[in-house]
């Protein structure tokens, strides 16, 4: 069946960096793109960015440019999403999920989701 | 602040129908499909219903989606209990370049 799988929760210092995996089975890895979701705690939903595995271009949200890089390991199914320069507002659940070619909605499949505490 | 307008709450008794609404503009609601998403308390959010109006499979049809102009709404018939949770709509904003979220409405089944 089609599964994302994400990596464990973290604990970060501010100002350190966070490096979250996701890691697709049960359907061609190409042929669907990869949303990253989060949600502070407590809070709704919130766009991160989008990624083609299949040659790794990505569309970030606006908010989020300069500090988030998501990139995709066609060998093992697996995406990434890196955050740098992690600040107290960046406490929250983060998930990938799966959509189609047409880069938006909808979301058919989505991972277990990682926290992230970002804490000194 | 969220680009999508839902109501922060919303609940009805057991058996009976609730609907919930979601509005937008133009640039999002207006010239794109929706989708709802269903979030158990600590669980991800699942999809339930898709381009406006259908269903994936395993969604029963007490389940249904709906839009005019720049609002979309979700109705949900038959309430369970098991239908507590938040609902999300979302979409794709063409001003933006961006997927675009509502702030969630919490179903409170009575």
């Amino acid at each position: 069946q089609v599964q994302l799988v994400q990596s464990g929760a973290e604990v970060k210092k501010p100002g350190a960096s966070v490096k979250v995996s996701c890691k697709a089975s049960g359907y061609t890895f190409t042929t669907y793109y990869i949303h990253w979701v989060r949600q502070a705690p407590g809070q709704g939903l919130e766009w991160m960015g989008i990624i083609n595995p299949s040659g790794g271009s990505t569309s970030y949200a606006q908010k989020l440019q300069g500090s988030v890089t998501m990139t995709s390991d066609s060998s093992t199914s697996t995406v990434y999403m890196e955050l740098s320069s992690l600040r107290s507002e960046d406490t929250a659940v983060y998930y990938c999920a799966r959509g189609p070619i047409a880069a938006r909605p909808p979301f058919d499949c989505w991972g277990q989701g990682t926290l992230v505490t970002v804490s000194s | 602040q969220s680009v999508l307008t839902q109501p922060p709450s919303v609940s009805a008794a057991p058996g009976q129908k609730v609907t919930i609404s979601c509005s937008g503009s133009t640039s999002n609601i207006g010239n794109n499909y929706v989708s709802w998403y269903q979030q158990l308390p600590g669980t991800a959010p699942k999809l339930l219903i898709y381009d406006n109006n259908k269903r994936p499979s395993g969604i029963p049809d007490r389940f249904s989606g709906s839009k005019s102009g720049t609002s979309a709404t979700l109705g949900i018939t038959g309430l369970q209990t098991g239908d507590e949770a938040d609902y999300y709509c979302g979409t794709w904003d063409s001003s933006l370049s961006a997927v675009v979220f509502g702030g969630g409405t919490k179903l409170t089944v009575l």
